[in-house]
């Protein structure tokens, strides 16, 4: 079945340690995104890449890298800077970005701080 | 984007129409309706999404009021899998605009 399959669903972290949360699509989808969830809040943009080799900074970018090396994978790493990582990570994919399509998402990465 | 207002807690009968109400009043003319739904723990599941006319697919009917400044999902036969937080989103579809903004939703819990 075509979706976007996000590893590993449960993630801790020791302080001062860098993450890498993986997100991959198999819908031919161009455009990908990172949003991180808070308890009771809405979602907030981290970082979207419109095509391969290309990422924008979302709201909420710092501490945070991406990479998109292949179109179906973008994977977020959570760095050392990122001071309040504890979160629900959701990665999402639309056909392209700027379009009225929607985003889907995948089930989420909740990482914990140790 | 526009802001969007819900209450935030609903109860439907296991079986019956479900009526979710959102207000936009400050929607403008290029701005689109998205509704997603969010069971715990899960990631949001999109729903449906229009512009100006009603819209309908397999998961449910969306009714936009003619002066689009308020819409309703309706979800025609509601089951216990329907219980979530539904959130609707109003979104101008261009570049540069591509985060979605979430609200803080409709709790909707099916009573059996």
């Amino acid at each position: 079945d075509g979706g976007i399959t996000q590893s590993p669903k449960y993630l801790f972290r020791k302080e001062g340690q860098n993450v890498t949360l993986s997100c991959e699509q198999n819908l031919n989808h161009d455009a990908m995104y990172w949003y991180r969830q808070d308890p009771g809040q809405g979602l907030r943009l981290i970082y979207y890449s419109q095509i391969v080799n290309d990422f924008q900074k979302g709201d909420i970018a710092e501490g945070y890298s991406v990479s998109r090396e292949k179109k179906e994978s973008f994977p977020l790493t959570v760095t050392s800077a990122q001071k309040n990582p504890t979160a629900f990570y959701l990665c999402a994919s639309s056909p392209s970005v700027g379009g009225n399509q929607p985003q889907h998402f995948g089930d989420g990465t909740r990482l914990s701080i140790l | 984007d526009a802001k969007t207002t819900q209450p935030p807690s609903m109860d439907c009968a296991e079986g019956r129409a479900a009526n979710l109400p959102c207000n936009h009043s400050t929607i403008s003319g290029n701005e689109y309706v998205y509704w997603y739904r969010q069971i715990h723990s899960q990631g949001p599941q999109y729903i449906i999404h229009g512009l100006k006319n009603n819209e309908t697919n397999e998961m449910a009917s969306l009714i936009i009021t003619e002066d689009r400044k308020s819409s309703t999902l309706i979800l025609p036969h509601a089951t216990l899998r329907d219980t979530a937080v539904y959130y609707c989103i109003v979104r101008v579809a261009e570049f540069g605009n591509e985060k979605l903004t979430f609200g803080t939703g409709t709790r909707l819990t099916i009573i059996p």
